[in-house]
């Protein structure tokens, strides 16, 4: 069985300022992970995915996520946020067996003040 | 260009009635899925199908219903039994693949008048 947990409904950070989401997983099988974003009344769209290669992923956006197999965690970081990254991002997790099925956490909000 | 379609964006149902929201892909995908999105709730899955005239329940099939009668289309009823129709709701599809992920339409808005 898989999980996944974010930690914080709400992340509110200043412009210019570092953005860390969080994500932990529980899986009973290797695990692939997603981070989704989704802007106001829109789809999700694909930040980032690992996939057993390295285990620090690059994606759009300036964004990036470090798989940690002992902590069991996926969290999304961003050096410098940026007014337009004000969104809700959601982190998924599947894994060998699954046939593709997404487990889904419950998504963070963040807020960018300028 | 492939993607994946939702229609309409917005959508107004009265008391009583059933209304269909309608889902494409020109993406060549096997699965396509149903999600509900209310605030605070994140996603909800309704039905999938991971194949063409094979759909299974999800977490909240109750008051939904769905046919599978092309790999492209996958659309989704909402019936009068949906006691609470108003909210979002996203179209996905994949390849049945473990490491694959979604591509997602852009919604559609359903609100009960």
């Amino acid at each position: 069985a898989q999980s996944v947990t974010q930690l914080g409904s709400h992340v509110s950070v200043s412009e210019g300022a570092l953005v860390l989401l969080r994500c932990n997983y529980s899986s009973s099988v290797p695990p692939y992970l997603f981070w989704y974003v989704q802007y106001p009344n829109q789809g999700l769209q694909l930040l980032l995915k690992y996939t057993s290669a390295a285990t620090l992923v690059k994606g759009i956006n300036g964004f990036e996520a470090e798989f940690k197999k002992s902590e069991t965690s996926f969290h999304l970081t961003k050096p410098s946020a940026h007014m337009s990254d004000a969104a809700e991002y959601f982190c998924a997790v599947s894994g060998r067996g699954s046939q593709g099925n997404l487990i889904f956490g419950k998504g963070t909000k963040l807020s960018v003040k300028p | 260009d492939g993607g994946i379609t939702q229609s309409p964006k917005y959508l107004f149902r009265k008391e009583g009635q059933n209304v269909t929201l309608s889902c494409e892909q020109n993406l060549n995908h096997d699965a396509m899925y149903w999600y509900r999105q209310d605030p605070g709730q994140g996603l909800r899955l309704i039905y999938y199908s991971q194949i063409v005239n094979d759909f299974q329940k999800g977490d909240i099939a109750e008051g939904y219903s769905v046919s599978r009668e092309k790999k492209e289309s996958f659309p989704l009823t909402v019936t009068s039994a949906q006691k609470n129709p108003t909210a979002f709701y996203l179209c996905a599809s994949s390849y049945p693949r473990d490491a694959y992920g979604y591509t997602f339409g852009s919604g559609t808005r359903l609100t009960v008048v």
